[in-house]
C-alpha cells in the first residue's frame, strides 16, 4: 500500500525550529516530487516547498530562507527544517508526493507556534 | 506569481444537481491544473490531473476542463458523499498556487 506518514509536529513558541519528516511506503522519494502543503485552521491549502530530480528545491516566499526542505533516500523519508517559526506558520502541514502534482498525501501534522 | 480565482467561493446544491466550479489563472498555464477534493478533518484527494484527466478510482461524473487561463470542475449529478472542499492548483510556474477554494453545501 501506497503511505506517506508525517512526524515532528507540535507546540513551540515563535522563534523556535522545529524538524518535520515524512515516512514513504510503496513510494520512492527520489524519484517523485515530494512537497509540503499547509492549512491553517480554518483556511484554504498553501503550497510550501517542493522536491525533485536531483534534488532541485523550491519555496513559497513566505517561508524562503526560514524552511529547509531534503530528502533523505537511505531512509526514504522527506524532511523539513523549519527555523525561525512565526505565529502565521501554525497550520496542518501536508505531505505529498506525484509525478507532477500530488496524488499521494499523508494524513497531516499540527504545528502550533504560540507562546 | 500567478493568482488563481475559483468560483464561486462556496454553493448549495441538491442531490442530482449538475455542479461547475470555475478556476481563473492571471497568466497562461497551458493544462497544468489539478483539482482537489477535502472533507473536513481529512487530507487533500486528487479528483483532475493535467486540467482534464480522471484520476483513477474517482466517479465519471467529475470531469475538468479547460487550458490556458480558465479551467472547469463539473460534477455531473451530485452525490451526498460529494459535499466537500474543492481546489484548484497551478503547478505550471513556481510558486505553485491553489485556489481559495469551494465549499459545496447541501440545500
Amino acid at each position: 500500500e501506497v503511505q506517506l506518514v508525517e512526524t515532528g509536529g507540535g507546540l513551540i513558541q515563535p522563534g523556535g525550529s522545529l524538524r518535520l519528516s515524512c515516512a514513504a511506503s510503496g513510494f520512492i522519494v527520489s524519484r517523485n516530487y515530494m512537497a509540503w502543503v499547509r492549512q491553517a485552521p480554518g483556511k484554504g491549502l498553501e503550497w510550501v516547498s517542493v522536491i525533485y530530480g536531483g534534488g532541485t528545491t523550491q519555496y513559497a516566499d513566505s517561508v524562503k530562507g526560514r524552511f529547509t526542505l531534503s530528502r533523505d533516500s537511505s531512509k526514504n523519508t522527506l524532511n523539513l527544517q523549519m527555523n525561525s517559526l512565526r505565529a502565521e506558520d501554525t497550520a496542518v502541514y501536508y505531505c505529498a508526493g506525484g509525478k507532477g502534482d500530488f496524488d499521494i498525501w499523508g494524513q497531516g501534522t499540527m504545528v502550533t507556534v504560540s507562546s | 506569481d500567478i493568482q488563481m480565482t475559483q468560483s464561486p467561493s462556496s454553493l448549495s446544491a441538491s442531490v442530482g444537481d449538475r455542479v461547475t466550479i470555475t478556476c481563473r489563472a492571471t497568466q497562461g498555464i497551458r493544462n497544468d491544473l489539478a483539482w482537489y477534493q477535502q472533507k473536513a478533518g481529512k487530507a487533500p484527494k486528487r479528483l483532475i490531473y493535467t486540467a482534464s484527466s480522471l484520476q483513477s478510482g474517482v466517479p465519471s461524473r467529475f470531469s475538468g476542463s479547460g487550458s490556458g487561463t480558465e479551467f472547469t470542475l463539473t460534477i455531473s449529478s451530485l452525490q451526498p458523499e460529494d459535499f466537500a472542499t474543492y481546489y484548484c492548483l497551478q503547478h505550471n510556474t513556481y510558486p505553485w498556487t491553489f485556489g481559495q477554494g469551494t465549499k459545496v453545501e447541501i440545500k
